[in-house]
């Protein structure tokens, strides 16, 4: 079954550091989406791409944090500086197209703690 | 804005229990509803979905039925199992809104021998 893979699983930063997230989605699928998830909260959407362009960044702190998607396939979302309140799950997920109706699939995430 | 609240937990259950989960959500137009679900130390799963009012979804024995009249999307289960231990998210999502999905807070679900 086909997965969107994201790396690293884990990652510990001290605050002020710079840090980078990876995502690999489904092949073929068009849009890709990052959520920062807090402990005991649902998935919270930052960034939602169709190919190459930014569609929503609304809820991104664009101060601190950049989300690209070059050629329209991986992407990377990266934090400068990092801060304590930036601990959390990053997903990523992807759809074959732009449905409202379709549904996700996301990957295992990656859990960051700032110290 | 639209929104999703679901029944806090944690909730505990016995195996062979009955489960239900309530869901209602808060939307301008005509949602689609879902149900993830997720592991420990995993990403998130869709586990049934509903695109119209009166659907219902289903999937490994878990089900839920879209209630217009109640803005309601309650999950169920006949009969828990200890692998059916995880968080479950209601969540919806809007044509309008460009398909941006929202999600609830999650429920926590412990199911024990």
């Amino acid at each position: 079954e086909a997965e969107v893979a994201q790396s690293p699983r884990y990652k510990i930063t001290e605050k002020s550091q710079a840090v980078a997230f990876w995502c690999d989605p489904i092949s073929g699928h068009a849009t890709l989406y990052w959520y920062r998830q807090i402990l005991g909260q649902g998935p919270e959407l930052l960034v939602q791409f169709q190919d190459e362009s930014v569609v929503d960044d609304s809820q991104l702190p664009k101060d601190r944090f950049s989300a690209e998607r070059l050629k329209g396939v991986d992407s990377t979302l990266k934090i400068q500086p990092a801060e304590l309140g930036d601990s959390a799950m990053y997903l990523c997920a992807s759809s074959l197209e732009a449905q409202f109706n379709y549904g996700y699939t996301f990957g295992s995430g990656t859990r960051l703690t700032v110290v | 804005g639209n929104s999703v609240t679901q029944m806090e937990g944690p909730v505990t259950l016995s195996e062979e229990a009955f489960l239900t989960i309530n869901c209602t959500y808060t939307a301008t137009g005509y949602p689609s509803l879902f149900w993830y679900v997720q592991y420990p130390g995993e990403g998130l799963q869709l586990l049934l979905k509903a695109t119209k009012a009166d659907d219902k979804g289903s999937n490994k024995g878990f089900e839920a039925t879209y209630r217009k009249e109640t803005t309601s999307f309650h999950l169920e289960k006949g009969s828990v199992q200890v692998s059916d231990s995880a968080v479950y998210f209601c969540a919806l999502s809007e044509e309008t809104s460009y398909d941006k999905v929202i999600f609830g807070p999650g429920t926590s679900l412990s199911v024990i021998p």
